[in-house]
This record gives structure tokens, C-alpha cells and sequence, in this order.
């Protein structure tokens, strides 16, 4: 079945690093990816999301690359701050009207 | 800004009580779904609705765990009888109609089962 790897956590950068987190995906078909957010006592947010292969999805300095050659969807961004400590997931959604899958989720902690 | 709503937020309850969850999705959206998030296993999918319609509960316990949607603006998680086990996050998202799109969640209701 469909799955999606990330990278264990947790990560703990300073602020203005340079953040990868990295995902992969098994899955038939052309899934369209995505990245949610959980803040401290929250529910996931949508950080950014790709359709297709090629696509970048880009929001709040975060942005991640549609990889097909690679099934891979890894999160970067240039400059973290304290306040982008959070826990991220991965997730894909197949084609039709599927459930979203997740990955395992990957804590940042960023400190000043 | 329209957002998905979530009661209890938070529930503590002993062993062999009932306990009701409710969630109103956004309106207008037609698909339901039911997360369980622990420590140990993460995010999981308990169900899903599509237009008030159970369409998988494969990651539900049957013997006590049933989820509803007696109307659109209404979904309901219950667990008769709770067990310690049971304690985890537990969050309702919704979705638009359509394909590709994203799913919205709620805030989540915290459940601890003594």
C-alpha cells in the first residue's frame, strides 16, 4: 500500500539555520503530496502542497519540490525561526478521493 | 475564517465509561474523517464520511468504538466501554468536494482514560 518515510526527529537547529526535513513516498499512481504543520497543542495546518511532478509548493519561507525520480517531497527552508518549532508531517493522497496517509511526523525545536 | 470545531477539547473519564466526541466540519464540506494520535503510533485513521456515508472504519475497534453522522454539520465518535488504552488526541478533519484537495482539522480533543 501507499506509505510515506521521513526522517526521525527530533531536529534542533538554531535560528537563521537552513532546514531540510526529508520525505519519501511509496505509491501507485500520481499522488498529490503535502506538508502539515502541528503546532504545540494544535491540529495540523497545511503548510504547502504539490499536485504533480515538478511542482514546488512555497508558503511562509518553507517550500518542497515534487521529486518523481526520486518519490521524494523534502521540506526546506533557509532561515528557520523560534517560532516555526513545531512537529511536521509528510503526507500523500492518491489519485481519487482518498484518505491522506502521513508519515511518523518530525519534531524541530528551534532555539535562539 | 471558516474552521473545524471540536467538544470536549479535553475529557478525563474512568475506565467503562461511555465517551461521546463531536465534530461540526466546515460547511459545505462533504468528507469526514476521525484521527487518533498517540505517542507510540502517531497519526492514525480511525474512518471516514463521504456525504454522511461510512466509507471505511477499518481502523476503528468494532467491539467499541462507532462513529456517526446523523446530519451534515454533525459527525460523533464514541467509545463504549473506554479503556486506559484508549487515551490519545483525538481529531476530526473535513474536506471540500472534489479531488486533491487538503484536509482541514479540527483542534482536537485530548482524552484520558483512568
Amino acid at each position: 500500500g501507499d506509505s510515506v518515510t521521513q526522517m526521525e526527529g527530533p531536529v534542533t537547529l538554531s535560528e537563521e539555520a537552513f532546514l531540510t526535513i526529508n520525505c519519501t513516498y511509496t505509491a501507485t499512481g500520481y499522488p498529490s503530496l503535502f506538508w502539515y504543520v502541528q503546532y504545540p497543542g494544535e491540529g495540523l495546518q497545511l503548510l504547502l502542497k504539490a499536485t504533480k511532478a515538478d511542482d514546488k509548493g512555497s508558503n511562509k519561507g518553507f517550500e518542497a519540490t515534487y521529486r518523481k525520480e526520486t518519490t521524494s517531497f523534502h521540506l526546506e527552508k533557509g532561515s528557520v525561526q523560534v517560532s516555526d518549532s513545531a512537529v511536521y508531517f509528510c503526507a500523500l493522497r492518491n489519485s481519487g478521493n482518498t484518505p491522506l496517509v502521513f508519515g511518523k511526523g518530525t519534531r524541530l525545536s528551534v532555539i535562539a | 475564517d471558516a474552521r473545524v470545531t471540536q467538544t470536549p477539547r479535553h475529557k478525563v473519564t474512568e475506565m467503562g465509561q461511555e465517551v461521546t466526541m463531536r465534530c461540526q466540519p466546515i460547511l459545505g464540506h462533504n468528507t469526514v474523517f476521525w484521527y487518533r494520535q498517540t505517542m507510540m503510533q502517531g497519526l492514525e485513521l480511525l474512518a471516514y464520511f463521504r456525504n454522511r456515508a461510512p466509507l471505511d472504519d477499518s481502523g476503528m475497534p468494532k467491539d467499541r468504538f462507532s462513529a456517526e453522522m446523523p446530519d451534515a454539520t454533525l459527525a460523533t465518535l464514541k467509545i463504549q466501554p473506554s479503556e486506559p488504552r484508549d487515551s490519545a488526541v483525538y481529531f476530526c478533519a473535513s474536506g471540500p468536494p472534489g479531488t486533491n484537495y487538503e484536509q482541514y482539522f479540527g483542534p482536537g480533543t485530548r482524552l484520558t482514560v483512568t
